[in-house]
């Protein structure tokens, strides 16, 4: 069975860093590429970015709102990808899902979701 | 940056059909994955590449994809369906390349 489970929410102020886990488990996590989703309180979904599988570059993307400031990593042996958040605003205040990615020729999209985790930015 | 237009709410009673459509420019040459999202749920994927379900959805769901717009139909709407849904897609030459639409609540009646 695939499981994400986030971990590393929590409140921080404006302008900290914060660091969030997805541990995966129930799949080979080298051969996918992997993402984050947020959501802000009452919103709808925000793409924040992905991270490529090794095998096609382990390479990443990011959404304008986030570039410069977040950073996704692996960690293909112990099967974790992390976000690194940096200057966070309070609209960044959201419920930040990992995701199992499937991206392939054009084709992008989310097959498996974790269970989210909320960070809070506010002073 | 490409947009992805739903009507922000569907209503339907049980037994009936309910139809979400997602809108954007010339959608039909891009594939549409949907997902459906229950309160305080995380998102689950209920449809992918326009028409295809993942393994557990059930047939009730289906999809399709031409033109202008996409449609997520789902046949004998039960209570256990109401939601909110997303459609999604891949622009490779849009900013942000994975674009969500703004999102769709299901009432069933």
């Amino acid at each position: 069975e695939v499981q994400l489970v986030e971990s590393g929410g929590g409140l921080v102020q404006p302008g900290r860093s914060l660091r969030l886990s997805c541990t995966a488990s129930g799949f080979t996590f080298g051969d996918y590429a992997m993402s984050w989703v947020r959501q802000a309180p009452g919103k709808g979904l925000e793409w924040v970015g992905f991270i490529r599988s090794k095998a096609y570059g382990g390479t990443t993307e990011y959404a304008a709102s986030v570039k410069g400031r977040f950073t996704i990593s692996r960690d293909d042996s112990k099967s974790i990808a992390y976000l690194q958040m940096n200057s966070l605003k309070t609209e960044d205040t959201a419920v930040y899902y990992c995701t199992r990615t499937i991206a392939a020729a054009g084709i992008f999209n989310f097959d498996y979701w974790g269970q989210g985790t909320l960070v809070t930015v506010s002073s | 940056s490409y947009v992805l237009t739903q009507p922000p709410s569907v209503s339907v009673a049980p037994g009936k059909t309910a139809r979400i459509t997602c809108g954007g420019n010339n959608i039909g040459s891009k594939s549409v994955h949907w997902y459906q999202q229950k309160p305080g749920q995380a998102p689950v994927l209920v449809i992918y590449y326009d028409s295809d379900r993942p393994s557990g959805i059930p047939e009730r769901f289906s999809g399709s994809n031409s033109g202008n717009t996409a449609t997520l139909t789902i046949s004998r709407v039960e209570a256990g369906d109401e939601a909110d849904y997303y459609c999604q897609v891949w622009d490779s030459s849009s900013d942000p390349h994975v674009v969500f639409g703004g999102g769709t609540k299901l009432t069933v009646l």
